[in-house]
C-alpha cells in the first residue's frame, strides 16, 4: 500500500538558517503530494500541494518539487523565523482506483527555530 | 467562513462513560473523516464517509461509531470510554474524494479518559 517516509525530529535551527525536511513515499501510479503545518493547539492546515510530477509548490516561503524519479517531495525554505516552529506533515492521495481518496500522512516533524 | 468545527475543545470522562465527539462543515465538503494523534504515532484514521448516509471503517475503528445523516455533521461516538481511548481527536474533510483535494482539518478535542 502507500506509504509517507519523513526525516524524524526534532529539528533545530537558528532563526535565518535554511531549512530542509525530507519526505520520500511509495504509491501507484501518479498521487497528488501535500505538506500540512501544525501550531501548537491547532489542527493541520494546508501549506502547499504538487500534483504532477516536477511541479513546485510553495507558499510562505516554503517550496518543495515533486520528484518522480526520486519518488521525494523535500520541504525547503531559505530563511526560517521563529514563527515556523510548528509540527510538519508530508503526504500523498494516490490516483490508484479503490481507496484512492483516503489520504496517507506521515509521522510528522517537529521544527523548533531559536532566535 | 467557519470551516471545520469540532467540539467540545476538551473532555475528560471517567471509564465506561460514552460521549460524542462533534463535528461540523460548512463548505459542502463530501467526504469527512476522523483521526486521533498520539505521541510517536502520527495520525490514525478511525472512521470516514465519502457521503451522507455512507460511512467506512479506518485503520483504527474498535471501540468507536459514527453516522453521516448530514453532508455538514459527521459526530464520532465512543461507546464505553477506555483510558486507550485518551488523545486527541481531529475532524477533517476535503471537497470531494478527488486526488487532488486538501484536508480541511477542525482545531481537535483534546480527550482524557481517567
Amino acid at each position: 500500500g502507500d506509504s509517507v517516509t519523513q526525516m524524524e525530529g526534532p529539528v533545530t535551527l537558528s532563526e535565518e538558517a535554511f531549512l530542509t525536511i525530507n519526505c520520500t513515499y511509495t504509491a501507484t501510479g501518479y498521487p497528488s503530494l501535500f505538506w500540512y503545518v501544525q501550531y501548537p493547539g491547532e489542527g493541520l492546515q494546508l501549506l502547499l500541494k504538487a500534483t504532477k510530477a516536477d511541479d513546485k509548490g510553495s507558499n510562505k516561503g516554503f517550496e518543495a518539487t515533486y520528484r518522480k524519479e526520486t519518488t521525494s517531495f523535500h520541504l525547503e525554505k531559505g530563511s526560517v523565523q521563529v514563527s515556523d516552529s510548528a509540527v510538519y506533515f508530508c503526504a500523498l492521495k494516490g490516483s490508484g482506483s479503490g481507496g484512492s481518496y483516503i489520504p496517507t500522512f506521515g509521522r510528522g516533524t517537529s521544527l523548533i527555530v531559536h532566535p | 467562513n467557519a470551516g471545520v468545527t469540532q467540539t467540545p475543545k476538551f473532555q475528560v470522562l471517567k471509564t465506561g462513560q460514552s460521549m460524542t465527539l462533534q463535528c461540523a462543515q460548512d463548505m459542502n465538503h463530501e467526504y469527512m473523516s476522523w483521526y486521533r494523534q498520539d505521541p510517536g504515532m502520527g495520525l490514525r484514521l478511525i472512521h470516514y464517509s465519502v457521503g451522507a448516509g455512507i460511512t467506512d471503517q479506518g485503520e483504527v475503528p474498535n471501540g468507536y461509531n459514527v453516522s453521516r445523516s448530514t453532508t455538514e455533521d459527521f459526530p464520532l461516538r465512543l461507546l464505553s470510554a477506555a483510558p486507550s481511548q485518551t488523545s486527541v481527536y481531529f475532524c477533517a474533510s476535503s471537497r470531494n474524494p478527488d486526488s487532488n483535494q486538501p484536508q480541511h482539518f477542525g482545531d481537535g478535542t483534546r480527550l482524557s479518559i481517567l
